[in-house]
């Protein structure tokens, strides 16, 4: 089955740095690649999602990038506000007729410092 | 609001117990998936329902079981209850996706379970 990998564990950055996240998948047939935040004790919520036929996605502060060839991802995000503490979760899945199962990733816990 | 419902919010129950989880899809989506999230494993894939089949299974374990009903709400049930069973579970959906890919939607998250086990 499809493993997913995701590095760093933990990122602590100054207000208004970049934060970047990656992660590597096993399974080549996985075709989309969600980004959830999730903070403490609530649901993950979808942030931005890339889909095999596109190399990069971006939606404001926050892009995304696809490597197929290396089987790896990464999330970018830009001017990061303290708002934007929160666990990162990367996922990876192979979309059917019938639904999408997702494999997670360990998670990245961000803190953004003042 | 992803328009998940679970409930209830929090359990708590003694080891041995048997407890059923709840969950109501977003209106209209045929999927519904199970995850359980603890703090050493992550957020794991228990099994997805689809239209009221079962679709596929993954690290779930034989004293737990989950049906979707004709009206599409899921129930996740769990027996013979462990302290290591003690987590989150949440319960996700999705539109059907077509042919797949292109078709695809999101899956948004119900707001969880807290399961304490004593």
């Amino acid at each position: 089955g499809e493993n997913v990998e995701q590095h760093p564990s933990t990122l602590s950055v100054q207000e208004g740095d970049s934060a970047v996240i990656k992660c590597t998948y096993s399974d080549s047939a996985s075709n989309y690649f969600p980004w959830y935040k999730q903070e403490l004790g609530k649901r993950p919520q979808l942030i931005i999602d890339i889909r095999s036929n596109v190399g990069e996605k971006k939606d404001q502060r926050i892009a995304v990038t696809l490597n197929k060839t290396a089987k790896h991802f990464s999330l970018h995000i830009t001017e990061t506000q303290p708002e934007d503490s929160a666990v990162y979760f990367c996922a990876a899945s192979k979309v059917t007729g019938g639904g999408n199962k997702l494999t997670f990733g360990t998670g990245t816990q961000l803190k953004v410092e003042l | 609001d992803s328009g998940v419902t679970q409930t209830p919010k929090h359990l708590i129950t003694a080891t041995g117990q048997r407890v059923t989880l709840r969950c109501s899809p977003r209106s209209g989506d045929l999927s519904v998936y199970w995850y359980q999230q603890s703090l050493d494993q992550g957020l794991q894939f228990l099994i997805h329902y689809y239209n009221g089949e079962e679709r596929a299974k993954g690290n779930i374990l034989e004293r737990f079981s989950a049906q979707q009903f004709p009206d599409l709400h899921s129930e996740l049930n769990l027996s013979s209850l462990e302290l290591g069973d003690s987590a989150l579970y949440f319960c996700a959906s999705s539109a059907h996706s077509g042919t797949g890919g292109a078709g695809y939607t999101e899956a948004f998250f119900g707001q969880g379970t807290r399961l304490t086990v004593v």
